[in-house]
């Protein structure tokens, strides 16, 4: 079945630095993914849609800024929280569209916590 | 805008115990799925639904579509203290350009 591996598991930052996460789908070409925020307790919230070779789209109130996205190649899409404040810390989940089965594999999640 | 409503939002019951978990909106899908998602790791795709009305069993768990593609269940037979986790359902809008649309999801609670 569909992979999608997303790295790191868990990052700790301090306050004013950047941080990367990284998604990748090892076993077939995703030309868009997914990027979720979740807190605790809550459903996915969706922040953004990584279009391969072109601008991401982004929800309403997620600053592009802020969260940058890059989707360079059809298996790869990177998300750097910019001067990430402890309000940044969350449950951040990429996904992408597996067209054999229908539905969307996640990655694993990247626990980001703020300090 | 189209969106899915879950209920109920928290179940707590004893091992052994069958519950059933609803998934609702107003809005027509082309096809719903249904998620599971433990603490600290991203959704597993559990089941996709596709045809008004269709069932599918997984094991303990069987899954129905409603019959106007609005709605699902997701029914659990005897469950066990490894079925706890978050159940999200999510629906495929019939409108190839709309994203994805998540359901609030279910915590289910499942005590030995």
């Amino acid at each position: 079945g569909a992979v999608v591996s997303q790295h790191p598991s868990r990052v700790i930052c301090k306050s004013g630095t950047s941080v990367k996460i990284e998604c990748r789908s090892l076993d077939f070409q995703a030309t868009t993914m997914f990027w979720y925020r979740q807190f605790p307790k809550q459903s996915l919230m969706l922040m953004a849609t990584s279009n391969e070779g072109s601008k991401a789209t982004y929800e309403q109130g997620v600053e592009k800024d802020k969260f940058l996205i890059n989707h360079a190649s059809l298996t790869l899409s990177t998300l750097t929280v910019t001067s990430a404040h402890p309000e940044d810390s969350s449950f951040y989940i990429c996904s992408a569209r597996d067209r054999r089965n229908y539905g969307y594999t996640f990655g694993s999640g990247t626990r980001l916590t703020v300090v | 805008t189209q969106l899915l409503e879950q209920s109920p939002q928290f179940l707590s019951i004893q091992e052994g115990e069958n519950l059933t978990v609803y998934c609702n909106s107003s809005s027509v899908f082309s096809s719903l799925q249904w998620y599971r998602q433990e603490p600290g790791e991203g959704p597993v795709l559990l089941v996709t639904v596709v045809t008004g009305g269709e069932v599918k069993k997984l094991k303990r768990l069987t899954f129905q579509f409603g019959d106007a593609r609005k709605d699902s269940s997701l029914h659990i037979t005897a469950a066990q203290p490894g079925d706890t986790g978050l159940y999200l359902c999510a629906g495929d809008p019939l409108n190839y350009g709309q994203n994805f649309v998540f359901g609030p999801g279910t915590r289910l609670s499942v005590l030995p």
